[in-house]
């Protein structure tokens, strides 16, 4: 089975702040990857797809990069909406979900 | 608009049954893949099982593997999901899900707002 690692686990920013979140894959996915925003009591949302691919409707602040084995989601600019918690999800083998990363007010 | 609603969970006991359904509506539901995915309380999202438009791509966790079975009826626009000797570590929020593409594994544009199942004595 594919494993998924984040890091960090959670990260404290500031509304403004640039924001970097890893995903590392223990497996080649080629860049069959998504990123997904859940917040507290709702149904996770899809932000990103095949690694880099940023939904319809997703804020053009998001995006994500990588290939292979490491992946990377970014926020440009953090906006108060976007205090979340997000997950890695690779789809090259079935699915697997990183653990989750928590994006908390500094 | 599209609506997956599951139905089904509850508290059951160590080593009892239950299975969920999850009706939807609002797309083509023999075009997607579908999934099982969970969330126990305070933790991360687990991928817990998926299946093709056509039944004919199957796959299980290994937390779940001989416990569970996936299916769906394209004729009642429904997929279920038959728990069998089920754990403690089994207790979550279970989420209904529809891929974006055919297969047995793809990435989820769309989720119900889940059905609760705690296992306990």
């Amino acid at each position: 089975d594919i494993q998924m690692t984040q890091s960090p686990s959670t990260l404290s920013a500031s509304v403004g702040d640039r924001v970097t979140i890893t995903c590392r894959a223990s497996q080649s996915i080629s860049s069959w990857l998504a990123w997904y925003q859940q917040k507290p009591g709702k149904a996770p949302k899809l932000l990103i797809y095949k690694a880099s691919t940023l939904e319809s409707g997703v804020p053009s602040r998001f995006s994500g990069s990588g290939s292979g084995t490491e992946f990377t989601l970014t926020i440009s600019s953090l906006q108060p909406d976007d205090f979340a918690t997000y997950y890695c999800q690779q789809y090259n083998s079935y699915q697997t979900f990183g653990q989750g990363t928590k994006v908390e007010i500094k | 608009e599209v609506q997956l609603v599951e139905s089904g969970g509850g508290l059951v006991q160590p080593g009892r049954s239950l299975r969920l359904s999850c009706a939807a509506s609002g797309f083509t539901f023999d075009d997607y893949g579908m999934y099982w995915v969970r969330q126990g309380p305070g933790k991360g999202l687990e991928w817990v099982s998926g299946i093709s438009w056509n039944s004919g791509s199957i796959g299980y966790a290994d937390s779940v593997k001989g416990r569970f079975t996936i299916s769906r009826d394209n004729a009642k626009n429904s997929l279920y999901l038959q728990m069998n000797s089920l754990r403690g570590e089994d207790t979550a929020l279970y989420y209904c899900a529809k891929g974006r593409k055919l297969a047995v594994a793809g990435q989820i544009d769309y989720w119900g707002q889940g059905t609760l199942v705690t296992v306990s004595s």
